[in-house]
């Protein structure tokens, strides 16, 4: 199994700051990556798939970078409605695995 | 629209049954690989199976292999998903979701299972 290792697990930042968020695969995924946004409540929103593909109506100052076993999702200036928990997610031979979480916070 | 809507969820004690439900519409639901994705109350993101269009593959979790079943019908644009032998660690929203492209594009809102006595 493929095992994602998100960090940092909690993110401190202000409004109009830039966002890095990091997750390193256990092994290669290829470019088989995609990023999640999570707010209280709701359902997870896809970002990006396939590592660096906006999905539709994402904002351009999401983007996604990475392959093999490092990628990374950068917010380049954030709004107030980005602070929420953030999941990247594999899949390998059909299945799929997440990251246990970024919660990005309001500093 | 996609929409995605699950329903089934509920109180269940543990060793029980539960069979939820996710009616699709607003796109061609046969086309569409879907999956089961849970979340235990304050925890993070678990996908739990997965089904081909056809429904000729199944993938699961180790964690639900043999008492988790999932299928479709195309016919009712429909997903299911028949969990036996409940225990306590299956509590959690459990959401419906559409897969593309290595990803999962649409969710539901999600449907609540808790296991207790």
């Amino acid at each position: 199994e493929i095992v994602l290792t998100q960090s940092p697990a909690t993110l401190s930042l202000s409004p109009g700051e830039r966002a890095t968020l990091s997750c390193r695969a256990s092994q290669s995924v290829s470019s088989y990556l995609a990023w999640y946004q999570q707010k209280p409540g709701q359902a997870p929103r896809l970002l990006i798939y396939d590592a660096s593909n906006r999905a539709t109506g994402i904002p351009a100052r999401f983007s996604g970078s990475g392959s093999g076993t490092d990628f990374t999702l950068t917010i380049s200036s954030l709004e107030p409605e980005d602070f929420a928990v953030y999941y990247c997610q594999q899949r390998s031979n059909w299945m799929y695995t997440f990251g246990q979480g970024t919660k990005l916070e309001i500093k | 629209e996609v929409q995605l809507v699950e329903s089934g969820g509920g109180l269940v004690q543990p060793g029980g049954s539960l069979r939820l439900s996710c009616a699709a519409s607003g796109f061609t639901f046969s086309s569409y690989w879907m999956s089961w994705v849970r979340q235990a109350p304050g925890k993070g993101l678990e996908w739990v199976a997965n089904i081909k269009q056809d429904g000729s593959e199944k993938y699961y979790v180790d964690s639900v292999k043999g008492r988790f079943t999932i299928s479709r019908d195309n016919a009712k644009n429909s997903l299911y998903l028949q969990m036996n032998s409940l225990r306590a660690e299956d509590t959690a929203v459990y959401y419906c979701a559409r897969d593309l492209d290595n990803s999962a594009d649409y969710w539901g809102q999600g449907t609540l299972v808790t296991v207790s006595s």
